[in-house]
This record gives C-alpha cells, sequence and structure tokens, in this order.
C-alpha cells in the first residue's frame, strides 16, 4: 500500500505563471516531508522541506505547504521557469526525521516558454 | 570529483553475468544507501550502510548483495538477475541515517536480458 501518494504522473504549465505539485500520505506518523526534483539523466537533488511543526515553508520561488488534517502537501513554484522542467518527488519520514523515507512515484513537469 | 559517482552508468547483462555497480562519494558523509527506481514505482530503498555497517535490508533477494568496504564506496553485487530486476539503481550518502538530505547519484540504468 502506497503511504504517499503522487496522484498526478504530469503537469504542464506556461512560463511565468504558477506550478503546483501535490502529495498525500496516509501514514498520520509521518511528520517530515521533503521535495526532490530529478533531471533526465541525473538523481534527484534535495529541493525543500518541511517538518509537521511548520505550515509553510519557502526558499525563494519555491514554497512548500503542509495541511495535516488533510495529510497533504503541495509545493508551489511561482514563476515557472522552463528549467524547472524535471520529475518531482515527494517523500516523508516518521519521528522528526529519524525514520528512512518513503517516496512517492513523482510528478513530471513540463514548464513551457 | 565532488558528490556521489556511480559506474557505469548503463549495464546489460544477461540472466546468468555476475556483474557490480559501483558507488562513491566524496562529501564526508557515513550513511549510504541502493535505492531501486523502476518505471511507475515509488523509489524504492534497498540497502542503508551506517558507519560501513548495514543497518537496514529491505527484504531484498539474496541475488542482489551489497558490500561496503569503507565510508566512501559501495557496491551493489549482481548474480543471477531476473528481466523484472531491471531498473534505475540510484546511490545516495547522506550524514547520519533517517531523512537526513540524501545526496544522489545519477545513477546506474540496468537492463537485464
Amino acid at each position: 500500500d502506497q503511504q504517499v501518494k503522487q496522484n498526478s504522473p504530469s503537469l504542464s504549465v506556461q512560463e511565468g505563471r504558477i506550478s503546483i505539485l501535490n502529495c498525500d500520505y496516509t501514514n498520520s506518523m509521518f511528520d517530515y516531508f521533503l521535495w526532490y526534483k530529478k533531471y533526465p539523466a541525473e538523481g534527484p537533488t534535495f529541493l525543500i522541506s518541511i517538518s509537521s511543526i511548520k505550515d509553510k515553508n519557502e526558499d525563494g520561488r519555491f514554497t512548500v505547504f503542509l495541511n495535516k488534517s488533510a495529510k497533504h502537501l503541495s509545493l508551489h513554484i511561482v514563476p515557472s521557469q522552463p528549467g524547472d522542467s524535471a520529475v518531482y518527488f515527494c517523500a516523508a519520514s516518521a519521528r522528526g526525521g529519524s525514520e528512512k523515507l518513503v517516496f512517492g512515484k513523482g510528478t513530471k513537469l513540463t514548464v513551457n516558454p | 570529483e565532488t558528490g556521489v559517482t556511480q559506474t557505469p552508468r548503463h549495464l546489460v547483462m544477461g540472466m546468468t553475468n555476475k556483474k557490480s555497480l559501483k558507488c562513491e562519494q566524496h562529501l564526508g558523509h557515513n550513511a549510504m544507501y541502493w535505492y531501486k527506481q523502476s518505471a511507475k514505482k515509488p523509489l524504492e530503498l534497498m540497502f542503508v550502510y551506517s558507519l560501513e555497517e548495514r543497518v537496514e535490508n529491505n527484504s531484498v533477494p539474496s541475488r542482489f548483495s551489497p558490500e561496503c568496504p569503507n565510508s566512501s564506496h559501495l557496491f551493489l553485487h549482481l548474480h543471477t538477475l531476473q528481466p523484472e530486476d531491471s531498473a534505475l539503481y540510484l546511490c545516495a550518502s547522506s550524514h547520519g541515517t533517517g531523512a537526513n538530505v540524501l545526496t544522489f547519484g545519477a545513477g546506474s540504468r540496468l537492463t537485464v536480458l
């Protein structure tokens, strides 16, 4: 049973617009969440994280929102740039991040010029 | 070199072959991981090594045999694999285990004929 779900396999947006990538989780013990970005022929790279004590974390154009009651998090990219085109993985961990990461299947984002 | 380096980047092998994947990290990390990425599936954790000792084996078949001779090197020995083992194998490293930010290599694309 998948504990971390990214239900949209792909997303296409126009350059300059907002990209919203969604992630749902089922394990209520998860309390630390990360987003990774993966370009073709490269390994995933860490993008941004959030702890369950917060509901928002921002880093430049990237903001992650956490809704614990809905067991839902989202990654917002504003404004989107063609270089943001990649596969985005959501990952979660329990016990303040001390447990192993559980990944979603990923969402492929395409930002069109 | 910096970061996490994986070799070979591509490998084609028959079911009776024996081959090895190599991973090297130059980050001073003390934990190393093997992940498997199959098409349309989440990243699956296979093995975790902390301070050169295996701390996790995620029910991986014995035809996959990891080896960690020191904190900078990690191998995955492959023997009598099946076609369904064809996947991208990603190595990662971190400071400590758990959800500390992982640094991934670019992966080894394995095809089993």
